[in-house]
């Protein structure tokens, strides 16, 4: 099975602090994703990226920075912590492939609280 | 732009009976592929059902069934025998032609099975 990990559960930061969040998966898969969760909203695409040191903007990038120096580890970067930033965070992981089938694997995922 | 459309923000059923949760799509790309997630009060984010846009029949994975209806543009997920391990939120997405290999959410719809 693969298997998808955030490094942390619960995250609690204050205004302003540089946050980072970190994923690893264990499938060798090319993809990894970075979204967030808000009631009503759903999930939103934050960042991806298809192959190391290679990323693209989602769909709210901004607040919000990636880094890829591995194939396993995707990190989600927030330069300067802000209050709308509080929310669920959830890693996610896939083939490299073009098939339309290949699902997203997605890790436990990190509430983070900003004060 | 693609687009997931989740109407039923809440749905109640009763244990044994089945219960059909309604996903409207919008794309202009012939291929896609839709999909149906489950996500427990625990948070994780567990893979149903999937759906090629070319698929001839409804997909069907033990319980959990897809009504694919490609003219309207709808792929509702229909639960047999509910169950109330079934009492969660369940999310539609879909992958289209735009190349970002990420899955675009709908907002969900939670779940609540009464015994």
């Amino acid at each position: 099975d693969v298997k998808v990990t955030q490094s942390s559960r619960y995250l609690v930061k204050r205004t302003g602090e540089k946050v980072f969040l970190e994923c690893v998966q264990d499938m060798d898969h090319e993809n990894m994703f970075w979204y967030r969760q808000d009631p009503g909203l759903g999930l939103r695409l934050i960042y991806f990226s298809y192959d190391v040191k290679m990323k693209e903007k989602g769909d709210i990038p901004e607040g919000y920075s990636v880094s890829r120096e591995k194939k396993e580890r995707f990190s989600l970067i927030l330069e300067s912590a802000s209050t709308n930033q509080t929310s669920m965070y959830l890693c996610a992981s896939s083939l490299g492939t073009s098939r339309y089938n290949s699902p997203l694997h997605f890790g436990n995922g990190t509430r983070l609280t900003v004060t | 732009a693609q687009k997931i459309t989740q109407t039923q923000p809440g749905m109640f059923v009763q244990e044994k009976e089945a219960v059909t949760l309604d996903c409207t799509y919008d794309t202009s790309d012939p291929s896609y592929g839709l999909f149906w997630y489950k996500q427990p009060s625990s948070g994780e984010m567990i893979f149903l059902i999937y759906q090629g846009s070319y698929d001839q029949q409804n997909a069907t994975e033990g319980r959990y069934s897809l009504n694919f209806q490609k003219a309207r543009k709808s792929a509702n997920l229909v639960i047999s025998a509910s169950q109330l391990g079934d009492s969660a939120m369940y999310f539609c997405a879909m992958r289209d032609d735009t190349g970002r290999r990420a899955l675009t959410f709908g907002s969900g719809t939670r779940l609540q099975v009464q015994p």
